[in-house]
């Protein structure tokens, strides 16, 4: 089925780990996203690739990176966990311009102990 | 600083009731409000957009109102159903034909609609 695929569905990390958080599209959409979604906080944005070899950071960007690896795969690393990073990750794709929806993955669920 | 202010927190409507979820933004430069549906476990999906050039729009049970000059959207919900009982986000951007288009979400409404 078409849309945007993340992997894991959940982890356990320990302070200090470090971890990357994989997605991938297959709709050809130029425009993807990086959201996190906490408990009466909304989903709020990481950081977006406006397109293939672009990365820009968004709300709440400390403590992450990403890299546009190509235009199906944009990945969310972490490189040392601490326990705000509790939370649940979501991915999204758009097709820049056009008045469609984002396209969410399924998540995941990130716990840092 | 929250752009978009979403209440309720939550909400309890009767079957076949009409649930309403209000919304409110700043930015002025927001020129594309959706609304998404999301259901435990999943990622959240678009249930209905609107741009501000109109004031309603209905797609089935699903209506959005569009007040510009109070800068306030709402999502009604007629004929309430078990199965609308999810957790409901709005959000607000600006299209840039050529640039990705950030969303600025609301914080969300937990819906459950009761038999």
């Amino acid at each position: 089925n078409a849309g945007v695929t993340q992997t894991p569905k959940f982890q356990v990390l320990k302070t200090g780990q470090s971890m990357t958080l994989q997605c991938a599209q297959d709709m050809n959409h130029n425009s993807m996203y990086w959201y996190r979604q906490d408990p009466g906080m909304g989903l709020r944005l990481i950081y977006y690739s406006a397109s293939e070899g672009t990365t820009d950071k968004g709300e709440v960007p400390n403590g992450y990176n990403v890299s546009r690896l190509n235009k199906r795969e944009f990945s969310l690393r972490l490189e040392s966990a601490a326990p705000s990073q509790t939370s649940v990750y979501f991915c999204a794709s758009h097709e820049q311009g056009e008045n469609y929806g984002y396209t969410f993955g399924s998540g995941t669920r990130l716990t840092v102990v | 600083q929250q752009q978009v202010k979403q209440s309720p927190q939550s909400l309890i409507v009767q079957k076949g009731g009409i649930s309403i979820i209000n919304c409110a933004y700043e930015n002025t430069a927001f020129d594309y409000f959706p609304w998404y549906q999301q259901f435990p476990g999943k990622g959240p999906a678009l249930l209905i957009a609107i741009r501000p050039d109109v004031s309603e729009k209905k797609e089935g049970r699903f209506t959005i109102s569009f007040n510009k000059s109070a800068k306030q959207f709402s999502l009604h919900i007629m004929d309430s159903q078990p199965g609308d009982s999810a957790t409901y986000f709005c959000a607000a951007a600006r299209f840039v034909t050529g640039t990705a288009s950030k969303l600025t979400f609301g914080t969300g409404t937990r819906l459950q609609v009761t038999l």
